[in-house]
């Protein structure tokens, strides 16, 4: 079955440093693939996505790239700010159905001043 | 737009109690899922609505569990009798409609954090 998995943090950057969190996956199919964020208290949001190999999905100085060879989606971002914390979560649509997500267990970040 | 609203955001009953989990999608959105968050199975979804009406109700723990989305602007999630293993954040997450191969983004709610001692 899809499965998705991601580093396990928690991840402690300081302001500016460089993000990595790395994700990789198993799917039936040709999947989409997903980041989302989710900030202390709220559900989550859709941050960036990418629907076919070697795509690259970016959104708020955030970026992945779909990598088939490799079944990854890193998601990176140059320079972390404190207001990135949050937990970062990759998920995948196998396209069997196009509602399922299948989602990672979420990576913790705390970016300190 | 108000977002997708869920209440209550905190729920503390007894074991063996009623719980009632209530949700409503975003206005011009049809389809909604319920979903479950722990820290030993991660984010989970419980069920599918299409046009209110179930689709995909595999994720639903057990009989206990149950799910109604009588118009297109209410959902509700129960639990009858609630036990301690169902301590979680229940989320809500509701879409444009589905078609073809288009998969369109999930809204999330804020949730439910729900506590059974």
């Amino acid at each position: 079955g899809d499965s998705v998995t991601q580093m396990e943090g928690p991840v402690t950057l300081s302001e500016e440093a460089f993000l990595t969190i790395n994700c990789t996956y198993t799917a039936t199919g040709y999947p989409s693939l997903f980041w989302y964020v989710q900030y202390p208290g709220e559900g989550l949001q859709l941050l960036l996505k990418a629907t076919k190999a070697d795509d690259k999905g970016s959104n708020k100085g955030f970026e992945a790239t779909y990598r088939k060879e490799t079944t990854s989606f890193h998601l990176e971002k140059g320079s972390v700010q404190v207001s990135d914390s949050a937990v970062y979560f990759c998920a995948l649509n196998s396209g069997g159905s196009n509602y399922k997500l299948t989602f990672g267990k979420g990576t913790l970040l705390t970016v300190n001043p | 737009d108000a977002g997708v609203i869920q209440s209550p955001r905190h729920e503390v009953t007894e074991m063996g109690q009623e719980v009632t989990l209530r949700c409503k999608p975003i206005s011009g959105h049809n389809s909604l899922f319920w979903y479950r968050q722990t820290m030993m199975r991660g984010l989970e979804l419980l069920i599918y609505f299409n046009n209110n009406v179930p689709i995909d109700d595999s994720g639903m723990p057990e009989d206990r569990f149950s799910a109604k989305m009588p118009n297109a602007s209410f959902s509700t999630l129960k639990i009858q009798p609630s036990e301690p293993r169902d301590s979680a954040v229940y989320f809500c997450a509701s879409s444009l409609p589905t078609s073809g191969v288009r998969i369109n983004e999930q809204f999330f709610g804020p949730g439910t954090r729900l506590t059974v001692l």
